[in-house]
């Protein structure tokens, strides 16, 4: 298995653009996670999806965010419209029952 | 909100020098504590999940003990060397399916 896939790695966008951020889980896994992380907070829990029902999003910053998981295979984080304070890694991360998560390697998002 | 934190939140050390940093977390509703070590421009990669007090568990130079009724965890570094240099997250999972990390130790070792 490739393991968890997160496209683009790097994203560069405008203030006042949408941003969409892409993540392929491993396969067979239940869970699936996103993250932020930012230098004064750390790593954030933003939102879970089980069975890709979100479980909990109370991590959302606010309602410019959004995610989806239309299918076991693929979950999206749109950022609309996005602000420069949104800049951050956004890590997604899966993981089958209890076991460990394993992570992407993350998308670095800079709004200018 | 679970208070998970990490100490020191940055290390430099020698290479050759042996280290340890410290996880606390909330020591009711404890399922499994676990280690991640997480390099520049890398995604965590687990080093190791912890279940039961007392627990101590190795790898490599590596190795974490855990005790979950005062809540806390060492990870201890034999022999530093420079590709040790990464920042060491630890996250507590209390029986549900979300981790909370704490905000990792950074650490730096010079050759």
């Amino acid at each position: 298995d490739a393991g968890v896939i997160q496209s683009p790695r790097h994203e560069v966008t405008e203030m006042g653009q949408e941003v969409t951020l892409r993540c392929k889980p491993i396969s067979g896994h239940d869970y699936l996670f996103w993250y932020r992380q930012t230098m004064m907070r750390g790593l954030e829990l933003l939102i879970y999806f089980n069975n890709n029902v979100p479980i909990d999003d109370s991590g959302m910053p606010e309602d410019r965010f959004s995610a989806k998981m239309p299918n076991a295979s693929f979950s999206t984080l749109k950022i609309q419209p996005s602000e420069p304070r949104d800049s951050a890694v956004y890590f997604c991360a899966s993981k089958q029952g209890f076991g460990g998560y394993t992570f992407g390697s993350g998308t670095r998002l800079t709004v200018v | 909100i679970l208070n998970v934190e990490q100490s020191p939140q940055s290390l430099h050390v020698q290479e050759g020098d042996s280290t340890n940093f410290t996880c606390s977390f909330p020591s009711s509703n404890f399922y499994a504590l676990h280690w991640y070590r997480w390099e520049t421009a890398k995604s965590p990669e687990a080093l190791f999940v912890m279940t039961l007090n007392g627990d101590e568990k190795k790898k490599g130079r590596i190795s974490a003990t855990l005790n979950t009724k005062e809540g806390y965890s060492y990870l201890y570094i034999k022999g530093s060397q420079p590709e040790d240099s990464a920042t060491y997250l630890c996250a507590f999972n209390n029986a549900g399916n979300m981790l909370t990390f704490g905000g990792g130790t950074r650490l730096m070792v010079k050759p």
